[in-house]
């Protein structure tokens, strides 16, 4: 089993709908949780990050993490062609960040 | 604006070539990183490095070799490249790593390689 695993999609949904990405996690020892967002041929950018549990939230971007299931989950609200892009979960273990395979998001205008 | 650079976008290199990728980053961090992205499985750690001439492997340092030789700069070396080592590599640096903070990793644009 993989320390994070993510489904790589596609996910297409149309322009204006609410978004859900997710990624679920195997030691609960893990304290912070990140979601990347990579456009084409570019690098990944952070976006957000939630220490622990709980929620945080960011314009149209919630980041949700529950530790008691080990689930992590990015909502975007009002979906907008300009967030289609890959968006990757990373959770940090000791020196470095586990990833999860990333999820090709596709807003259809 | 913090940067990363990677000395090439795009490289096509024949079988048992010696293959050099250069990354350069402008922010003074310690850490630098070397990845490799392939569809499906994500960004895989190839090698990681917090100081000049300090490096260690990471879950697939196999066929590559790495070089540290000022702050700066992390260069990932393949050995003898081989067709299975066709992928997107990218390079990415962080401040020194803290228990109490999340190291946000700041990435270059990648490199794809293709191995023919």
């Amino acid at each position: 089993q993989k320390e994070v695993e993510q489904d790589p999609g596609p996910l297409s949904v149309p322009e204006g709908a609410i978004v859900s990405l997710n990624c679920t996690y195997s030691n609960s020892a893990f304290q912070y949780f990140m979601w990347y967002r990579q456009y084409s041929r570019k690098g990944p950018e952070l976006l957000m990050y939630t220490y622990s549990s709980g929620n945080k939230e960011d314009g149209r971007f919630t980041a949700q993490v529950d530790k008691s299931s080990k689930y992590i989950s990015l909502f975007i609200r009002d979906s907008q062609p300009s967030d289609s892009a890959t968006y990757l979960c990373a959770i940090k273990s000791n020196y470095q960040l586990i990833w999860g395979a990333g999820t090709k998001l596709i807003i259809k205008p | 604006d913090v940067k990363v650079t990677q000395s090439s976008r795009y490289l096509v290199k024949r079988t048992g070539e010696k293959v050099f990728l250069e990354c350069v980053q402008d922010m003074d961090h310690e850490n630098m990183f070397w990845y490799r992205q392939d569809p499906g499985l994500g960004l895989r750690l190839i090698y990681f490095s917090y100081d000049v001439k300090m490096k260690e492997k990471g879950d697939i340092p196999e066929g590559y070799s790495v070089s540290r030789e000022k702050k700066e700069r992390f260069s990932l070396i393949l050995e003898s490249a081989s067709t299975n080592q066709t992928s997107m590599y990218l390079c990415a640096s962080s401040l020194l790593t803290r228990t109490d903070h999340y190291n946000e990793q700041f990435f270059g644009p990648g490199t794809r390689l293709t191995v023919l």
